[in-house]
């Protein structure tokens, strides 16, 4: 059980384009889902988290009209990359969790996205 | 201060040894604390969760200790396949948005 799912698992893309990332909870309700980053050798950094039906809340230092998040129903959440550059080559990985905030958050496989 | 350390590793060890990660971290407030296991280039998968009481799972026991903020994991008898990164993490908030703290990991070789 506890099944995320995350599409595409590897994007490659020139300076400028926007990349759509999709996170699905496959076999439970997403309450909540968050969206991370991980460079190279370096711990998973929160850039946001979003209810379903929710504007998203973003960390410090993260843009919001950078990093568009939707998350339109308990199942999908979305991350948009707007006009991408190489320095947000990295590693995005997206969780969901069903419930209370003590419960774990259950992972999707990643996308790595490396722009050119 | 880091909100949640570990030592990053790397630990090599040989099949059939044990061995103990420990991690602290930084806000008495915290409420829950998972450990979590990377393999390189992958997603996170949740290990087990971390019980005041202490909790086994298998070749795995975690343990916590609130007053210290110091948490533990113990391996037994290692295979091959728990080569990979264990991260530490942290739930600072029991809220709806029960934001993860996640360490940087500790690296662990089981070599044949």
């Amino acid at each position: 059980g506890a099944v995320v799912s995350q599409h595409p698992s590897r994007v490659i893309c020139k300076s400028g384009t926007s990349v759509k990332i999709e996170c699905r909870s496959l076999d439970f309700q997403a309450t909540t889902m968050f969206w991370y980053r991980q460079f190279p050798k370096q711990s998973l950094m929160l850039m946001a988290t979003s209810n379903e039906g929710s504007k998203a809340t973003y960390e410090q230092g993260v843009e919001k009209d950078k990093f568009l998040i939707n998350h339109a129903s308990l199942t999908l959440s979305t991350l948009t990359v707007t006009s991408a550059h190489p320095e947000d080559s990295s590693f995005y990985i997206c969780s969901a969790r069903a419930g209370a905030g003590n419960q774990p958050q259950h992972f999707g496989d990643g996308t790595r996205l490396s722009i050119l | 201060r880091k909100e949640v350390e570990q030592d990053p590793g790397p630990f090599n060890v040989p099949e059939g040894a044990t061995v103990a990660f420990n991690c602290t971290y930084s806000n008495s407030a915290s409420q829950s604390f998972f450990w979590y296991r990377q393999d390189c280039r992958k997603e996170p998968k949740l290990l087990m969760s971390v019980y005041s009481s202490g909790n086994e799972d298998g070749r795995f026991t975690a343990q916590l200790n609130r007053a210290s903020q110091y948490i533990s994991l113990l391996i037994r008898d290692s295979k091959l396949s728990d080569s990979a990164t264990y991260l530490c993490v942290v739930n600072n908030d029991g809220g709806s948005q029960g934001n993860l703290i996640f360490g940087k990991g500790t690296k662990l070789s089981v070599k044949p």
